[in-house]
């Protein structure tokens, strides 16, 4: 166990939509990540938040968004849904930005229809 | 742009026999490397990393990897593998200098441990 959780496990979403997705870091953990992991792919960076601001960010458009929060939570949102969203979503949390250090919840299955 | 690949999809082992899982990395500037395992339905599990220092890196569950610059490699090797080692292994790659904190990921190896 790592424990940086998310919610929620699975998730059936209709193309068009919008869907958020949480992660709890683990406790004393400053930074958080995301990232998508397609079908037979590995992770793919989203974007990592240090200390509730957005700190790097890889090549996805602007309707994939996050925050974090005052206790390092995070969400991601992802606006007007598309069926190549579909992937494991995954959360990671580090106790600094230099993410050398990373450990992963168990993530989210998004399936868009 | 820095990258990463995994020659092999799928490696298969027999139990107790050496493995070799192969990473190779292009990055600008010095490589931080670091290997992570996946169980099915699970997320990624870290097992070691190279940021500098030995070229030999012991990681978890008696998983070692060696670093090589001049083949810009980084393989995953254990001595005796175990059916439980059976899962899917990913290489990753970061730079590093500067601001840049984004990793990149292979595609993953499939690792079978044959009783």
């Amino acid at each position: 166990e790592t424990g940086v959780t998310q919610s929620p496990t699975h998730l059936i979403k209709t193309r068009g939509q919008q869907v958020t997705l949480r992660c709890s870091s683990q406790s004393g953990h400053n930074t958080v990540s995301w990232y998508q992991q397609a079908l037979g792919q590995g992770p793919q960076f989203i974007f990592q938040y240090y200390r509730e601001e957005e700190n790097g960010r890889g090549n996805f458009p602007p309707r994939f968004s996050g925050l974090q929060f005052p206790n390092y939570s995070s969400e991601l949102n992802v606006n007007a849904l598309e069926l190549d969203d579909s992937a494991l979503y995954l959360c990671a949390s580090s106790p600094d930005r230099s993410n050398t250090e990373a450990f992963f919840g168990q993530g989210t299955r998004l399936t868009v229809v | 742009a820095q990258s990463v690949a995994q020659p092999e999809d799928q490696v298969n082992v027999a139990e107790g026999n050496p493995l070799t899982v192969k990473c190779t990395y292009s990055v600008s500037g010095n490589p931080y490397l670091f290997w992570y395992v996946q169980y099915p339905n699970r997320g990624l599990q870290f097992l070691l990393k190279y940021i500098t220092g030995d070229n030999l890196v012991k990681g978890s569950y008696g998983f070692e990897a060696e670093f090589n610059k001049s083949q810009t490699s980084f393989h995953l090797k254990k001595p005796s593998a175990l059916v439980s080692d059976s899962a899917l292994y990913f290489c990753a790659v970061r730079g590093a200098s500067g601001g840049s904190y984004i990793p990149t990921f292979g595609r993953g190896t499939s690792l079978i441990v044959h009783p």
